[in-house]
């Protein structure tokens, strides 16, 4: 299957810093990208979807400006988290369509990116 | 609006022994419907999905699904559990335009 690399898996930050989670898909163009949040135990929350070459979609109650996501190019994808604070800390998983790859309803996720704001 | 259900928390079986994973959904139109395993700090993996065709699908690793619109259930199913099954388990409904909408998770564990 297609996939999709998430860097970094780890991060640890002071709050009030951002933190910037790179999306990248490695063996195809990813058309759509979406961006999940899980807490520990819980489901994945979409934040939002983003479309390469236009504004991310954002999901009702999470704020666009604290969240920024960039969609540059067909295999790239990045969530800046600005002005990080403890509440931020979270799981946060990426997952990517399209392109030769594009299986009807399939998406292909990243490993994930876990952050710790102190 | 499209949601999908996993009345499970957990679920607890012996190795050997067959397991299910229930799920349920609703939907306003035909569903599209996956299956994916999360492993500790990781990311999700497919494990099946059902677009349209056979009812029961076939998958990664041994699982299956079945797919019953009359119940509107996809319910998650090996016939022999492995202790390297043990995971946690989401079902998924897909709505128009790729979004995705995720069950809350079952954790599945496998006893030796």
């Amino acid at each position: 299957g297609a996939v999709v690399s998430q860097h970094p898996s780890r991060v640890i930050c002071k709050s009030g810093t951002s933190v910037k989670i790179e999306c990248r898909s490695l063996d195809f163009q990813a058309t759509t990208m979406f961006w999940y949040r899980q807490f520990p135990k819980q489901s994945l929350m979409l934040m939002a979807t983003s479309n390469e070459g236009s504004k991310a979609t954002y999901e009702q109650g999470v704020e666009k400006d604290k969240f920024l996501i960039n969609h540059a190019s067909l295999t790239l994808s990045t969530l800046t988290v600005t002005s990080a604070h403890p509440e931020d800390s979270s799981f946060y998983i990426c997952s990517a369509r399209g392109g030769l790859a594009d299986i009807p309803g399939e998406l292909f996720f990243g490993e994930g990116s876990r952050l710790t704001v102190l | 609006a499209q949601s999908v259900a996993q009345p499970e928390d957990q679920v607890n079986v012996a190795e050997g022994n067959p397991l299910t994973v229930k799920c349920t959904y609703s939907v306003s139109g035909n569903p599209y419907l996956f299956w994916y395993v999360q492993y500790p700090n990781r990311g999700l993996q497919f494990l099946l999905k059902y677009i349209t065709g056979d009812n029961l699908v076939k998958g990664s690793y041994g699982f299956e699904a079945e797919f019953n619109k009359s119940q509107t259930s996809f319910h998650l199913k090996k016939p022999s559990a492995l202790v390297s099954d043990s995971a946690l388990y989401f079902c998924a409904v897909r709505e128009g335009g790729f979004k995705t909408i995720f069950g809350a998770g079952t954790r599945l564990f496998v006893k030796a």
